[in-house]
């Protein structure tokens, strides 16, 4: 059973650094992996996806970087902003499964 | 366009009542997903359907719980005779797949408390 986790739960930076988000995996047999960002009381919004093929996605300040042998996945925000405060969750799916499985989340909050 | 609309955005019903919560996919989706966010156990699937074919039921929680799809549009998730641990945020996702991309777009939720 296929299970994500992500490190750390919380996190809180000044404006203007760049950090990094971790999500792990225990079965890299996947077909993709996405992030989402979740603020408080909507839905999810897609941020990245990569497929099991590809080292990484860039989007503006966001990069997502998978390496399936280890079962990680990192995203990585350049120049934070206090708008990038949200909760931002992973997840994967994995071959011959439509589902998504989630990680627990990690909650992202950028002081002005 | 529109996005993945859901209603009602929240519920609260007594225990022991049946709920139905409804979901708008995106016009032309052909596949649409039922999640479940909880406190106490993140986010979980429930159901997934694929334009005819027979949903994948496989993460509904118990039989109380049921879905359908009419038209291969709009669905809807009905839990019977509710109990406290089913109160929730129900999420809403549809997605083109199989097709160019399997992204899920997300609805804003029905958040789901049972007193």
């Amino acid at each position: 059973k296929q299970e994500v986790t992500q490190i750390p739960a919380a996190l809180s930076v000044p404006e203007g650094e760049n950090l990094v988000l971790n999500c792990s995996f225990t079965d890299s047999a996947i077909y993709n992996l996405q992030w989402f960002r979740q603020d408080p009381g909507k839905g999810l919004t897609s941020l990245l996806l990569i497929q099991s093929s590809q080292r990484e996605q860039t989007s503006g300040r966001l990069n997502a970087s998978l390496d399936k042998s280890s079962g990680r996945s990192t995203l990585y925000i350049a120049a934070s902003q206090p708008g990038d405060s949200a909760t931002y969750l992973c997840a994967v799916r994995d071959f011959g499964n439509e589902k998504l499985t989630f990680g627990t989340g990690t909650r992202l909050t950028i002081i002005p | 366009g529109a996005g993945v609309s859901q209603s009602p955005s929240n519920k609260v019903t007594e225990k022991g009542k049946d709920v139905e919560l409804r979901c708008d996919p995106i016009s032309g989706h052909t596949a649409l997903y039922w999640y479940r966010q909880s406190l106490g156990q993140g986010l979980e699937f429930l159901i997934y359907f694929q334009g005819n074919s027979a949903p994948d039921k496989s993460g509904l929680p118990s039989d109380r719980f049921s879905a359908e799809r009419t038209g291969g549009s709009v669905s809807t998730l009905t839990i019977q005779r509710t109990q406290q641990e089913d109160s929730a945020v129900y999420l809403c996702a549809s997605s083109l797949w199989p097709g160019p991309t399997d992204t899920q777009y997300f609805g804003p939720g029905t958040r789901l408390t049972v007193l």
